[in-house]
C-alpha cells in the first residue's frame, strides 16, 4: 500500500525559502502526477502544483512566480521550494498522488499526513 | 470562474440521509471529487468521477452531478461520518485545481 510522508523545517523566516520533500513508500514514483496541497488553519484546501516523473510541472497561477517543484526518481521523492514566504504561507502542507481515468475526472489519493509550516521571525 | 461553493455547515439525524452540494462553473465540464477530513487528519478520498468509491469507503456514500452542481449523498449517516467534506475539481480552464470551502457535517 502506497504511503506518502512529508518532511522539512516546521519554521521558516519571512522572505526566506520554504523547502519540503515528500517520500513515497510501497510503490514506485513512476507514471503518476505528484501534488502539493496546503491548508491554512481553518481555511479551505489550496492546490499548489504538481510534477510528473518526467519533470513536467503545473503550478497554481497564484503561486507560480515563487514556486519550483522537482522530482528524484532514484530516491522515490519529490520536492517543493516556495520563495519569499510571508505569514500567509503558514499552513499544513500535504503531498498527494494524482490519478486520472479521463480528461474530465481526476483525483488525489492517497495523501501524506501533512506537515505544519509556520512562517515567523 | 474558478470558485467552488459549498454550504458551510449541514446537520443530519443519525441514520438519516444527507446531501452536501458543491456549485461551480467548472462542474459543467469536470466531475467533482469529494474528500472527507476529520480533525487533525489528512483528507481522505470518498467519491471520484461519475460515482466511484475507493476501496474501503462504505456504499452509503454516493455522488451525482447536474449542470453546475455536484452532490455527495450519505444514505444512513453514521456517527463516524461527522467530518468536513470538501469538493474539488479543475478550474474552468482545466489548468489547475480548486477546492470548495468545505461543509462541516454534524450527525445528531
Amino acid at each position: 500500500q502506497v504511503q506518502l510522508q512529508e518532511s522539512g523545517p516546521g519554521l521558516v523566516k519571512p522572505s526566506e525559502t520554504l523547502s519540503l520533500t515528500c517520500t513515497i513508500s510501497g510503490d514506485s514514483i513512476s507514471s503518476y502526477y505528484w501534488n502539493w496541497i496546503r491548508q491554512p488553519a481553518g481555511k479551505r484546501l489550496e492546490w499548489i502544483g504538481r510534477i510528473y516523473t518526467s519533470g513536467s510541472t503545473n503550478y497554481n497561477p497564484s503561486l507560480k512566480s515563487r514556486l519550483v517543484m522537482s522530482v528524484d526518481t532514484s530516491k522515490n521523492q519529490f520536492s517543493l521550494k516556495l520563495t519569499s514566504v510571508t505569514a500567509a504561507d503558514t499552513a499544513v502542507y500535504y503531498c498527494a498522488r494524482g490519478d486520472s481515468s479521463a480528461w474530465y475526472e481526476d483525483w488525489f489519493d492517497p495523501w501524506g499526513q501533512g506537515t505544519l509550516v509556520t512562517v515567523s521571525s | 470562474s474558478s470558485e467552488l461553493t459549498q454550504d458551510p455547515a449541514v446537520s443530519v439525524a443519525l441514520g438519516q440521509t444527507v446531501r452536501i452540494t458543491c456549485q461551480g462553473d467548472s462542474l459543467r465540464s469536470y466531475y467533482a471529487t469529494w474528500y472527507q477530513q476529520k480533525p487533525g487528519q489528512a483528507p481522505v478520498l470518498v467519491i471520484y468521477g461519475k460515482n466511484n468509491r475507493p476501496s474501503g469507503i462504505p456504499d452509503r456514500f454516493s455522488g451525482s452531478s447536474s449542470g453546475n452542481t455536484a452532490s455527495l449523498t450519505i444514505t444512513g449517516a453514521q456517527a463516524e461520518d461527522e467530518a468536513d467534506y470538501y469538493c474539488n475539481s479543475r478550474d474552468s480552464s482545466g489548468s489547475y485545481w480548486v477546492f470548495g470551502g468545505g461543509t462541516k457535517l454534524t450527525v445528531l
